[in-house]
């Protein structure tokens, strides 16, 4: 069955530690997203892709860095710049809006 | 941007009540996501819609795109149905076409 997959569910990283989150999706949609969640607020975008070795940044996306040289893959790398990295990171993809969009699980990080 | 707004933000209700949970938008969308996470875990995509219903067994997904408005409902309530409840709408503006709620938590007590 198609889908995305984040690995892994849950992830501890000392303070000062680049982590690197991963996204994969087998569904050949063009566009891949990164979103936080902090708690009490909605979903935010850091970074999307529309397509292959290229991305833009989302609302809040100073701290963070992606990169997308394959179309199934979107890592998201939380540098020690991010000066919150503790929460809940969701990935998401989509063939275009008027498709929907497909979700990972999504990662719970904790910085301690 | 579009303007998600949900309510009740906080429902705590006994086991086998009929559940409705609301969400409103500011902007003509295309469609709605609605999303469920349980504590400490990860999120699962409940329905997709752009209009009328969608049933899946207990859940029921409703949308007015006239009104923009949108509900979700559960029918005999189970504890295991306990999570927040996100609803996500595309279109209206953001770079992703997408906006979030900030969620609804949901108790259902035994």
């Amino acid at each position: 069955d198609g889908g995305i997959t984040q690995s892994p569910k849950y992830l501890f990283r000392k303070e000062g530690q680049n982590v690197t989150l991963s996204c994969e999706q087998n569904l050949n949609h063009d566009a891949m997203y990164w979103y936080r969640q902090d708690p009490g607020q909605g979903l935010r975008l850091i970074y999307y892709s529309q397509i292959v070795n290229d991305f833009q940044k989302g609302d809040i996306a100073e701290g963070y860095s992606v990169s997308r040289e394959k179309k199934e893959s979107f890592p998201l790398t939380v540098t020690s710049a991010q000066k919150n990295p503790t929460a809940f990171y969701l990935c998401a993809s989509s063939s275009g809006p008027s498709y929907g969009y497909t979700f990972g699980s999504g990662t719970r990080l904790t910085v301690v | 941007k579009n303007e998600v707004e949900q309510s009740p933000q906080n429902l705590t209700a006994q086991e086998g009540e009929f559940i409705t949970i609301n969400c409103s938008y500011s902007v003509g969308i295309s469609a709605l996501h609605w999303l469920q996470q349980h504590p400490g875990g990860g999120i699962v995509s409940l329905f997709m819609l752009s209009s009328g219903k969608k049933k899946h067994g207990r859940l029921i997904a409703t949308i007015n795109i006239q009104e923009k408005h949108s509900s979700l409902h559960i029918t005999a309530s189970h504890p295991r149905d306990s999570a927040v409840y996100i609803c996500a709408v595309i279109g209206g503006g953001g770079a992703d076409g997408l906006t979030f709620g900030k969620g609804t938590h949901l108790i259902i007590q035994p």
